[in-house]
């Protein structure tokens, strides 16, 4: 079955620090991954999937196949990227996503 | 707006009871989705409908819950003789793709069962 890994729940970064969040998937075949976020009092949203090759806010995230791995990562954290972040999975010709438990980010001044 | 709404956006209720959960999702959007987020976990995927049919309900923890989509827009999930363990915040998201499309979340609706 496919399942998400999120191992942190609570990373707390300075201002400025570097910042990566951890996410591992199983799936034997070609998925789909996603970045979801939800900011304090707002609702679950889209961040970046890993088929645009995007980077929204700074973020980026590579999806490693080898390390079945899908980590989210930004050089200087802001204090407005603090916040709970969930990754999501969806396999090829379904619908339904998995998420992980998430990983509340927290950026101190 | 014109983003995905759901009420009662808080229903406490009392174990026994029966609750129903509505879910109006942006306009044109034919993918629905509930799903369920206990505290401390990620959303957990209940069901899924394609226009008006439930295509997957594999997540319904068991038969007291069920969920309709009668006209193809609004959703209503329903719970019947609530359980204690029912109470979670109940998510509701579209999408206007059928596979792999964004998912556009709701607020939620927090459920507690005393």
């Amino acid at each position: 079955a496919q399942r998400v890994t999120q191992p942190e729940k609570l990373l707390s970064v300075f201002k400025g620090a570097p910042v990566e969040l951890k996410c591992n998937y199983s799936y034997s075949g070609s998925p789909e991954l996603f970045w979801y976020v939800q900011y304090s009092r707002q609702r679950l949203q889209l961040l970046l999937r890993h088929i645009s090759r995007e980077s929204i806010k700074g973020f980026t995230a590579d999806l490693n196949k080898g390390e079945t791995s899908f980590h989210l990562k930004k050089p200087f954290a802001q204090e407005e990227d603090s916040a709970m972040y969930y990754c999501a999975l969806t396999t090829s010709g379904t619908y339904k996503y998995i998420f992980g438990t998430g990983t509340r980010l927290k950026v101190l001044a | 707006g014109a983003g995905v709404s759901q009420t009662p956006s808080n229903k406490v209720t009392e174990k026994g009871k029966y609750v129903e959960l509505r879910c109006d999702p942006i306009s044109g959007h034919t993918a629905l989705y509930w799903y369920r987020q206990s505290l401390g976990q990620g959303p957990e995927f209940l069901i899924y409908f394609q226009g008006t049919g439930a295509a997957d309900d594999s997540g319904l923890p068991n038969d007291r819950f069920f969920a309709v989509r009668p006209e193809g827009s609004v959703s209503t999930l329903k719970i019947q003789r609530t359980e204690r363990g029912d109470s979670a915040v109940y998510l509701c998201a579209s999408s206007l793709k059928t596979i792999g499309g964004e998912l556009f979340f709701g607020e939620g609706s927090r459920l507690t069962v005393l």
